[in-house]
């Protein structure tokens, strides 16, 4: 079947620096790929839709200059949250889909960011 | 707006012990309703779909009914096993919207 990869799977980092979680669809070229987050309890909650070689599509509330989604290929897309706080925190999934059916999102198996 | 609402977990069953997980939605439009499994470690994996009411979805032993009077997907399992021990969220999609919403996922834990 078809895989997602995530790296990394878990990352700690510094107040005020920048963090790149890379999400690669493994044995499929994908050409949306979804990120989300997903705080403890709560619903997983879209972030941003990424489509290979276009501009990101951000959800509401979502801050575009804080989470950088860059989608240069069919096989990779890149989060980077910038200039992190401790509010950044959470656990990050990137989702990725072939073809035009909602179904067909293939799940990465997340990223847990903490910012100390 | 759309939502999902799944039973808090977390759900503890012993062996072969019946399982509901409930889960109610409220869309605008004609939603499409799904269960996703997360097994530890791994991602989200497509565990059952439904796209119309009174359709059954069904996949290793798990089943779940659209119900559109009561907006229920309920998921139901006659005989769980350890291997079914996981995460479980409910979610949605609208027709012509190609994102989906999700439940908060009930973690379910299987003993022998």
């Amino acid at each position: 079947g078809a895989v997602v990869s995530q790296h990394p799977s878990r990352v700690i980092c510094k107040s005020g620096t920048s963090v790149k979680i890379e999400c690669r669809s493994l044995d499929f070229q994908a050409t949306t790929m979804f990120w989300y987050r997903q705080f403890p309890k709560k619903s997983l909650m879209l972030m941003a839709t990424s489509n290979e070689g276009s501009k990101a599509t951000y959800e509401q509330g979502v801050e575009k200059d804080k989470f950088l989604i860059n989608h240069a290929s069919l096989t990779l897309s890149t989060l980077t949250v910038t200039s992190a706080h401790p509010e950044d925190s959470s656990f990050y999934i990137c989702s990725a889909r072939v073809g035009l059916n909602q179904e067909t999102q293939y799940f990465g198996p997340g990223t847990r960011l903490l910012v100390l | 707006g759309n939502s999902v609402t799944q039973m808090e977990g977390p759900v503890t069953l012993s062996e072969e012990a019946f399982l509901t997980i409930n889960c109610t939605y409220t869309a605008t439009g004609y939603p499409s309703l799904f269960w996703y499994v997360q097994y530890p470690g791994e991602g989200l994996q497509l565990l059952l779909k439904a796209t119309k009411a009174d359709d059954k979805g069904s996949n290793k032993g798990f089943e779940a009914t659209y119900r559109k009077e009561t907006t229920s997907f309920h998921l139901e399992k006659g005989s769980v096993q350890v291997s079914d021990s996981a995460v479980y969220f409910c979610a949605l999609a609208v027709f012509g919207n190609e994102k989906l919403t999700f439940g908060t996922g009930t973690r379910l834990t299987i003993i022998p």
